[in-house]
């Protein structure tokens, strides 16, 4: 099974909104909501943002938002800060081989 | 708080097995969730390899799934990772992850190793 879809880049002025996609199939992020994304800053662990498309564990900002149509996931950030700079990762549920498949991973640049 | 700490070598020569530990800390690994990891390949993107529960219940990745074995030692308060036959395509980051298998998704992870297969 292939992973998701992300593009491989993304960038925002502090104080806008950035939206990063996360695109699978029907048999994935379409066809259930166990979509999480996590951020990674360079040579950290990755750190979990958003779970079942739109939850945000405790003490992640609301800047963070997440949201699905069809089988694309999208994360949104909003008001950009200059620590939202680093790479993105979606992950979803996959019922075939009861699989656990990631995005390539999207590097967020605020400009 | 929950903490995991990954260990073993950093260098694994071709063809041999690849074996790390993860020690837990700040939760009982017997008091529930799956127990998984994933690993990095340098400038690479995350791949799961797979979860273990405290009953000793697994998921593979399919993709790996003749090459691995996932175990856990619950008097312990950990759980290993080997991965036989490996080359140089599984050089990596390793992390462990506690995986909320019903909600799937990962919310702690160790701070990750990096294992080098070479000879």
């Amino acid at each position: 099974q292939s992973a998701l879809t992300q593009p491989p880049s993304a960038s925002g002025s502090p104080g806008q909104s950035v939206t990063i996609s996360c695109t699978g199939t029907s048999s994935d992020v379409g066809g259930y909501n166990y979509v999480s994304w996590y951020q990674q800053h360079p040579g950290k662990a990755p750190k979990l943002m958003i779970y079942e498309v739109t939850k945000r564990p405790s003490g992640v900002p609301d800047r963070f938002s997440g949201s699905k149509s069809g089988n694309t996931a999208s994360l949104t950030v909003s008001g950009l800060q200059a620590e939202d700079e680093a790479d993105y990762y979606c992950s979803s549920y996959a019922a075939s081989n009861n699989l656990r498949l990631f995005g390539g991973g999207t590097k967020l640049t605020v400009l | 708080q929950v903490q995991l700490q990954e260990s073993g070598p950093g260098l694994v020569k071709p063809s041999e097995t690849l074996s790390l530990t993860c020690g837990v800390s700040g939760y009982s690994i017997s008091s529930g969730y799956y127990w998984g990891w994933i690993r990095q390949p340098p400038g690479k993107g995350l791949e799961w390899i797979g979860s273990i529960y405290h009953s000793g219940s697994t998921y593979y990745n399919p993709s790996l799934k003749s090459r691995v074995t996932i175990s856990v030692d619950t008097s312990k308060n950990q759980f290993s990772l080997k991965l036989s036959s490996v080359t140089a395509a599984d050089t990596a980051v390793y992390y462990c992850v506690r995986h909320f298998v019903a909600r799937d998704y990962f919310d702690y992870w160790g701070q990750g190793t990096l294992v080098t297969v070479s000879s």
